[in-house]
């Protein structure tokens, strides 16, 4: 079953308000969780890296501002999208860097929020 | 910086194997990925493999890596059409946690 939930699964906004992505480990802590997101036919692009109780770690060109990281827990993790544009309109995808029994530590991904701003 | 490299499409039939390769350019990479993404969901860990090994097989699943050359690669025996699906190959970065992805091969199986 599904380690890591992400919600909401699709989320279609006007331009100008903020949108709130949940990201939840299942059945592990994750110190650490990551923000992808993905264009289409693009690859996943990291927009930074979050660790529990820190600031997070944007990319560069990544505006922290407009895409606001809380990680306020071990199994928590949240995405703002502040004053969404349609530019904003993507696939946006969380990981979370834990260690399930018996596997190597490794990241694993959320289903993906799909966003689209009017 | 990091690249990960892959080509983009590979189209084969029901039954045959399917080989999808990948080059990175991080030969510090401790662990390297092969994830896949069905349409409209999210990335599913599929293998992986240490960088000091040269092959992993995992059922249907054979990666090999060259770690001279930087080329990894991931054999799908007995493709099925359940198979079709994007495969991205990763690396670590060089901090050693975040994941650097290629753009990902689109793979589609015909009966």
């Amino acid at each position: 079953g599904a380690v890591v939930s992400q919600h909401p699964s699709r989320v279609i906004c006007k331009s100008g308000t903020s949108v709130k992505i949940e990201c939840r480990s299942l059945d592990f802590q994750a110190t650490t969780m990551f923000w992808y997101r993905q264009f289409p036919k693009k690859s996943l692009m990291l927009m930074a890296t979050s660790n529990e109780g820190s600031k997070a770690t944007y990319e560069q060109g990544v505006e922290k501002d407009k895409f606001l990281i809380n990680h306020a827990s071990l199994t928590l993790s949240t995405l703002t999208v502040t004053s969404a544009h349609p530019e904003d309109s993507s696939f946006y995808i969380c990981s979370a860097r834990g260690q399930l029994a018996g596997v190597q530590e490794t990241q694993y991904f959320g289903p993906g929020t799909r966003l689209l701003v009017l | 910086g990091e690249d990960v490299e892959q080509s983009l499409f590979l189209s084969v039939r029901e039954g045959d194997s399917s080989v999808i390769n990948c080059t990175y350019t991080d030969s510090s990479s401790t662990y390297l990925y092969w994830y896949k993404q069905e349409p409209g969901a999210g990335l599913q860990l599929l293998t992986y493999i240490f960088s000091n090994m040269d092959m992993k097989q995992d059922q249907r699943l054979t990666v090999l890596l060259n770690k001279k050359d930087k080329h990894l690669s991931l054999r799908i025996a007995d493709t099925q059409t359940g198979d079709s699906a994007i495969y991205f190959c990763a690396e670590n970065d060089q901090a050693g946690t975040a994941l650097i992805f290629g753009k990902g091969t689109t793979l589609s199986v015909s009966s």
